[in-house]
């Protein structure tokens, strides 16, 4: 069946540092891809997503990359903060339509040391 | 805008009971909405597809009789856990899409925990 699979978190850096959070996918068809975001005591917030292979979400300096060749999209950004504190979700959709729902990875807990 | 609410962000109720979680879009229309459910250090694990006034598709493994779903209304649905054991604790979490964009937009999830 289809899978997402992301690093195991929690993920600790210090402010202004690189990140990486690696995210692999596993579908039948073409899947449209997704990086939510979850704040503490709120819902999930999409982050960006990439519907085509080579195309590249992008939002807040986060950066994501649909790679079909090695079936990824890692989120990347150039300088984190401590607000981007939060744990990520990888996510993958099928269909292309809205009554369509979504395969998660674990989640990501990403942790930003002032 | 677009924003989904949960009642009651957490509850506890005792085995053999029943338990009613609402999701709620508020300023939108939702057309489908989804449940999905979380274990601790878990993926979210979707559970079902409500559109209104249709019943709810039930993923593979999800029993239907146990997790009720009605979605009566473009702005309302129901999950209805029944005859709740210790191993439905987990996090129950509805998303919904809108008639303008197929965009998720998700609830703050509700704990369940069973005794």
């Amino acid at each position: 069946g289809d899978s997402v699979t992301q690093m195991e978190g929690p993920v600790t850096l210090s402010e202004e540092a690189f990140l990486t959070i690696n995210c692999t996918y596993t579908a039948t068809g073409y899947p449209s891809l997704f990086w939510y975001v979850q704040y503490p005591g709120e819902g999930l917030q999409l982050l960006l997503k990439a519907t085509k292979a080579d195309d590249k979400g992008s939002n807040k300096g986060f950066e994501a990359t649909y790679r079909k060749e090695t079936t990824s999209f890692h989120l990347e950004k150039g300088s984190v903060q401590v607000s981007d504190s939060a744990v990520y979700f990888c996510a993958l959709r099928l269909g292309g339509g809205g009554a369509d729902g979504l395969t998660f990875g674990k989640g990501t807990h990403l942790i930003i040391q002032p | 805008g677009a924003v989904v609410s949960q009642h009651p962000s957490w509850v506890i109720c005792k085995s053999g009971t029943s338990v009613k979680i609402e999701c709620r879009s508020l300023d939108f229309q939702a057309t489908t909405m989804f449940w999905y459910r979380q274990f601790p250090k878990q993926s979210l694990m979707l559970m079902a597809t409500s559109n209104e006034g249709s019943k709810a598709t039930y993923e593979q493994g999800v029993e239907k009789d146990k997790f009720l779903i009605n979605h009566a209304s473009l702005t309302l649905s129901t999950l209805t856990v029944t005859s709740a054991h210790p191993e439905d604790s987990s996090f129950y979490i509805c998303s919904a899409t809108g008639t303008v964009s197929y965009e998720q937009y998700f609830g703050p999830g509700t704990r369940l925990t069973v005794t």
